[in-house]
């Protein structure tokens, strides 16, 4: 079946450090993409998404391409904050039902 | 649009107790899923209603549980009997587009003692 694999954590930077978290997709079909973020105490929260291949979600500083060659929708960012210190999940949907397939989560904490 | 709204927020029992969720979804939104969240994992998926109907039942639904969504407005979860691997953060999101628009509720944390 469909599944989505993260990178595990914890990531720990230091403030303005470049982030990558790596997430890659076994899917029927072409799924569309997601990334959302859970911040301590609140609930998910859609980041970023791509539909096809080749597209760019965006958001945030954040971004991730939907590489549909190598399975994979890396998260990035170029200079993270301490504020963006949350748990990560890369997620797939290929199902006309919306359900969504998520991998296992990433843990970043940035520090100043 | 006051968002996705689950209660109770927490919910302690006793093993053996049944326990009843409430997700009231955002009003417009057709589409409800249950999703649950153990300690250090990604959500997974439970069941889905379009409308009033349940679609979609995840293995992980065992006999144990189950979901109503009657008038197609908010949506209950039950879980009979529990056990203590039911302990949990079980997650309501609503839709009105499928997975490009879900909207996901604070959740529900259940320990079972």
């Amino acid at each position: 079946g469909d599944s989505v694999t993260q990178m595990e954590g914890p990531v720990t930077l230091s403030e303005e450090a470049f982030l990558t978290i790596n997430c890659t997709y076994t899917a029927t079909g072409y799924p569309s993409l997601f990334w959302y973020v859970q911040y301590p105490g609140e609930g998910l929260q859609l980041l970023l998404k791509a539909t096809k291949a080749d597209d760019k979600g965006s958001n945030k500083g954040f971004e991730a391409t939907y590489r549909k060659e190598t399975t994979s929708f890396h998260l990035e960012k170029g200079s993270v904050q301490v504020s963006d210190s949350a748990v990560y999940f890369c997620a797939s949907s290929s199902s006309n039902t919306g359900k969504l397939i998520f991998g296992q989560g990433t843990t970043l904490q940035v520090k100043p | 649009d006051t968002g996705v709204s689950q209660n109770p927020r927490h919910k302690i029992t006793k093993r053996g107790q049944n326990v009843t969720f409430r997700c009231d979804p955002i009003s417009e939104h057709n589409r409800l899923y249950w999703y649950r969240q153990t300690l250090g994992q990604g959500p997974e998926f439970l069941t889905y209603f379009q409308n009033e109907a349940q679609l979609e039942k995840s293995r992980l639904l065992s006999d144990r549980f189950s979901a109503e969504r009657p008038k197609g407005s908010f949506s209950t979860l039950e879980i009979q009997r529990t056990e203590q691997g039911d302990s949990a953060m079980y997650l309501c999101a609503s839709s009105l587009s499928g997975a490009d628009g879900y909207t996901f509720g604070s959740g529900t944390r259940l320990t079972v003692v």
